[in-house]
């Protein structure tokens, strides 16, 4: 079993669209939560950390569920410019354990 | 913002050749990542270093070597490229941000072995 699973898509949706996606970790012991986005051949840049209340950063939210071990984003009025693949990643607060998943594409169609 | 520079964005190497993948990063950030990734497996972590010339393996860490003389610049050598060595090389710093750390990635190398 991997480590960080992420259903990999790809997701295609129609602007304005709500679209969530899940993560699930295998880790008892996380202890941080991010989701990243990476776009077509681009690095992986940081969209949001995920904070145990959950959070929100306009259109977007994410959700940490650690009894079931899962975090989750939604997103709300899709953009074109939100395509890209969206990376799980979770860390147990040491330098060298960050953990990725392989990602869960999108594509927001006109 | 952070800065996180590569020395190539392409590379084509012939098997056997020794290969360097060069990193700065200018924001004094003391932990620096080389990570390798595939279709299908996400990110794995070849090595990290958490200070000048101190290193660590990672998962993957076979095949490869690392130096860091300088805070700014972690390389990445491949002692003698291989086929299945061809790949997306990425170089991260990070620093402590309120969730835990934050990594902050260069635009990546794509390397490819004949």
């Amino acid at each position: 079993r991997k480590e960080v699973e992420q259903d990999p898509g790809p997701f295609n949706v129609p602007e304005g669209a709500t679209v969530a996606f899940n993560c699930t970790y295998s880790n008892s012991a996380s202890q941080s939560f991010f989701w990243y986005r990476q776009d077509c051949r681009k690095e992986p840049k940081l969209l949001m950390s995920v904070y145990s209340s959950g959070n929100e950063d306009g259109r977007f939210t994410a959700q940490l569920n650690r009894a079931s071990q899962y975090i989750s984003l939604l997103i709300r009025d899709s953009k074109l410019s939100d395509s890209a693949t969206y990376l799980c990643v979770v860390n147990g607060n040491n330098n060298n354990d960050m953990r990725f998943g392989a990602g869960t594409r999108l594509t927001v169609k006109p | 913002d952070v800065k996180v520079t590569q020395s190539s964005r392409y590379l084509v190497k012939r098997t056997g050749e020794k290969v360097f993948l060069e990193c700065v990063q200018d924001m004094d950030h003391e932990n620096m990542f080389w990570y390798r990734q595939d279709p299908g497996l996400g990110l794995r972590l070849i090595y990290f270093s958490y200070d000048v010339k101190m290193k660590e393996k990672g998962d993957i860490p076979e095949g490869y070597s690392v130096s860091r003389e300088k805070k700014e610049r972690f390389s990445l050598i491949l002692e003698s490229a291989s086929t299945n060595q061809t790949s997306m090389y990425l170089c991260a710093s990070s620093l402590i941000g309120l969730a835990g750390f934050e990594q902050y990635f260069g635009p990546g190398t794509r390397l490819t072995v004949t």
